[in-house]
């Protein structure tokens, strides 16, 4: 059971808008620490998509965002294209914890 | 270029350890510290714990405090990862990932080490 909750899978078509949602609470998204994502394509090691909420690392292109309120984070990919099918985590920091804390990651399917 | 290698794959007997490396190019080494990670088949990622830059000190998940140690030689820019006591439910790809704070996120990951553990 993860800290961060993530639904399993979302899917879209190509051109489409999907969200990817990262649930946590008072001690981890909503104790202000940031949300990152990774994107992570079968076989491979994760890549940070957006980190400290909403800035993307260069090269990640603008058609990715990230937002965050309260204690919810979300991921948008607009224009979706094939290429973007892969797994996608949200990661923060639980004070209670004293961890780094991970989603269980969403599925993304570009149908 | 910024890079993390990991060492080869390994197959372990249950009841042993395991060792593995993580050796850094391309930036300063003691400017970042390292976390690792890891995935079991078809699972999610897994945080194992941290090593924090210039004081080397760690933090790790709890359920992996008596048999995890990490530690790191600056001298070669390599962390280094070893779990003890192994079990078959610890079969997985471990990666280690640099990063400025355990709150921040984590730009640069290795290809990731499959470990087995069957006997």
């Amino acid at each position: 059971q993860s800290v961060l909750t993530q639904p399993p899978s979302v899917s879209g078509a190509p051109g489409q808008r999907v969200t990817i949602s990262c649930t946590g609470g008072d001690s981890n998204i909503g104790a202000r620490y940031d949300v990152h994502w990774y994107q992570q394509l079968p076989g491979t090691a994760p890549k940070l998509l957006i980190y400290g909420n909403n800035n993307r690392p260069s090269g990640v292109p603008d058609r990715i965002s990230g937002s965050k309120s309260g204690t919810s984070a979300s991921l948008a990919i607009t224009g979706l294209r094939a290429a973007d099918e892969a797994d996608y985590y949200c990661q923060s920091y639980d004070s209670s914890l004293s961890a780094v804390v991970f989603g269980g990651g969403t599925k993304l399917t570009v149908l | 270029q910024v890079q993390l290698i990991q060492s080869g794959a390994e197959v372990k007997k249950p009841g042993t350890s395991v060792k593995v490396s993580c050796k850094a190019s391309g930036y300063t080494f003691s400017s970042y510290g390292i976390i690792w990670v890891r995935q079991a088949p078809g699972q999610g990622l897994e945080w194992l714990g941290w090593i924090a830059p210039y004081s080397g000190s760690t933090n790790f998940e709890q359920k992996f405090q008596d048999r995890i140690t990490m530690t790191k030689d600056t001298s070669t820019s390599t962390a280094y990862m070893e779990l003890g006591s192994l079990r078959s439910d610890d079969t997985a790809v471990y990666y280690c990932a640099r990063g400025i704070s355990p709150t921040h996120g984590f730009d640069m990951w290795g290809q990731g080490t499959m470990v087995t553990v069957s006997s």
